[in-house]
């Protein structure tokens, strides 16, 4: 079975600062994708990157990042130059591959973005 | 491009009762895939449909069923209502089963509570 915790349930970070959230899992598969989810209060969940595991190196989209360990099983996500959008639940997410859509959620990160 | 429509928004039943929860996946997925996200929990896996079959299900009884029309909409029924059942229910739709880009479109959601 696949687990993923997220061990920090609120985060704060001021405006302009970088953050940095975490997340482990738990897999005995050697081939998955790893992701992060925005859940803003309007509940429509929005990716934010995603990480293939054979890949080495660390997937980035403009002011996002992560940390991808495979050997530690972590993956954290790093929001630079944070922006009162950013407010939002982060969800860490698994899925193993030719899984189709079954992903496995954490239970989330309550960031809120301080002007 | 019209994105993941639910309906309803919110909805409350009494225990024992029946409720079918709709979704419209994006113009062009033919794969839906439902989750449970109770509240301040992440998501939780259902099931899939693809191409009108469930090709996948999660942890969960089989008075949860679901549908997939010709057209890729999709509907989750639940059948005697439990106050456990009280969540806020995802749809989510992708191109493609097996193919392992990971993005799912997700809706805003069908908040149900049970009394």
């Amino acid at each position: 079975a696949q687990t993923v915790t997220q061990s920090q349930p609120e985060m704060s970070v001021q405006e302009a600062e970088t953050v940095t959230l975490s997340c482990t899992y738990d897999t005995s598969e050697n081939n998955y994708y790893l992701f992060w989810y925005k859940q803003p209060p309007s509940r429509q969940m929005i990716l934010v990157i995603r990480q293939e595991a054979y890949k080495q190196q660390n997937a980035t989209e403009n002011r996002f990042s992560v940390n991808f360990q495979k050997a530690a099983k972590s993956f954290s996500l790093k929001i630079s130059d944070s922006q009162l959008g950013d407010t939002a639940m982060y969800f860490c997410a698994f899925m193993k591959q030719y899984t189709g859509n079954q992903f496995y959620f954490g239970t989330g990160t309550s960031l809120t973005v301080i002007p | 491009e019209t994105g993941v429509t639910q309906s309803p928004t919110h909805l409350i039943k009494t225990r024992g009762q029946q409720v079918t929860l709709r979704c419209s996946s994006q113009s062009g997925h033919n794969t839906v895939s439902w989750y449970q996200q109770a509240l301040g929990q992440g998501p939780q896996f259902i099931f899939q449909y693809y191409r009108e079959e469930e090709n996948g299900r999660g942890n969960f009884p089989p008075r949860f069923s679901g549908l997939q029309f010709p057209n890729y909409s999709s509907e989750l029924n639940v059948n005697a209502l439990e106050l456990d059942d009280s969540a806020l229910y995802l749809c989510a739709s992708s191109n493609g089963q097996g193919i392992n880009t990971g993005e799912l479109f997700f809706g805003e959601g069908s908040r149900l509570t049970v009394l």
